[in-house]
């Protein structure tokens, strides 16, 4: 079974910090570019970021830049979100999610996969 | 970062109904574009990429068209399964999400 399973949210103070978790299984995750993707309430889906398969490149959307951080560990197949500066704004399930195609190309960045999320709420 | 806009962002119709709804970006994408169909509580499912071609399994009143910065998916007969929300997506430069349609029963 293909699944991937996120971790890490809960409640934090504006300026506080938090690192998510994305566990992998079923696939070959060192083979996948892999992303994280958010859903603040009563909004839609936000693109967050983008980490290539082997971690060498990634770039965050201008939204949380310099904030938040991506990475990943692919010996233990998990996926990272490291947030800091944390603002009321970022309130939402973040999910990390696998693209159909595993190369830096965002044409195949149609994603199969989705966590079902964690949820982080920025709140004093 | 590219921009998506989708309209209607609801839209209430009835069983049988033809129903569209149009994404469009704020640059050309080509054909970059997909959509997707998310109900509560489920991961989103993938209907159609790139723009115009209908993914394995998808039922074939579904339709995708649009090229450049202007898109529309097409549910030609409404039925009580595809009530749901539905999102565009780009792929041309990184990932951008439009803000979804909900269509909702009459």
């Amino acid at each position: 079974q293909v699944h991937l399973v996120e971790s890490g949210g809960g409640v934090v103070q504006p300026g506080g910090s938090l690192r998510l978790s994305c566990a992998a299984s079923g696939f070959t995750f060192s083979t996948y570019a892999m992303h994280w993707v958010r859903q603040a309430p009563a909004k839609g889906l936000e693109w967050l970021a983008v980490i290539s398969y082997d971690g060498t490149l990634d770039y965050c959307a201008d939204s949380v830049k310099g904030r938040f951080t991506i990475s990943r560990d692919n010996s233990k197949n998990t996926l990272y979100l490291q947030m800091n500066s944390l603002r009321t704004e970022d309130t939402a399930v973040y999910s990390c999610a696998k693209p159909r195609v595993g190369t830096w190309d965002s044409h195949g960045w149609d994603f199969d996969l989705w966590g079902r999320g964690t949820l982080v709420t920025v709140s004093s | 970062d590219i921009q998506l806009t989708q309209s209607p962002s609801f839209l209430s119709a009835s069983v049988g109904d033809r129903v569209t709804i149009t994404c469009r970006a704020s640059q050309d994408i080509s054909n970059s574009l997909a959509w997707y169909q998310r109900k509560p509580g489920t991961a989103p499912k993938l209907l159609i990429y790139p723009a115009s071609t209908l993914k394995g399994g998808v039922p074939s009143r579904f339709s995708g068209s649009g090229s450049g910065a202007e898109f529309t998916l097409t549910i030609s007969s409404l039925q009580p399964e595809d009530f749901a929300t539905y999102f565009c997506q780009q792929l041309h430069v990184y990932v951008s999400f439009g803000p979804g349609t909900k269509v909702e029963i009459k």
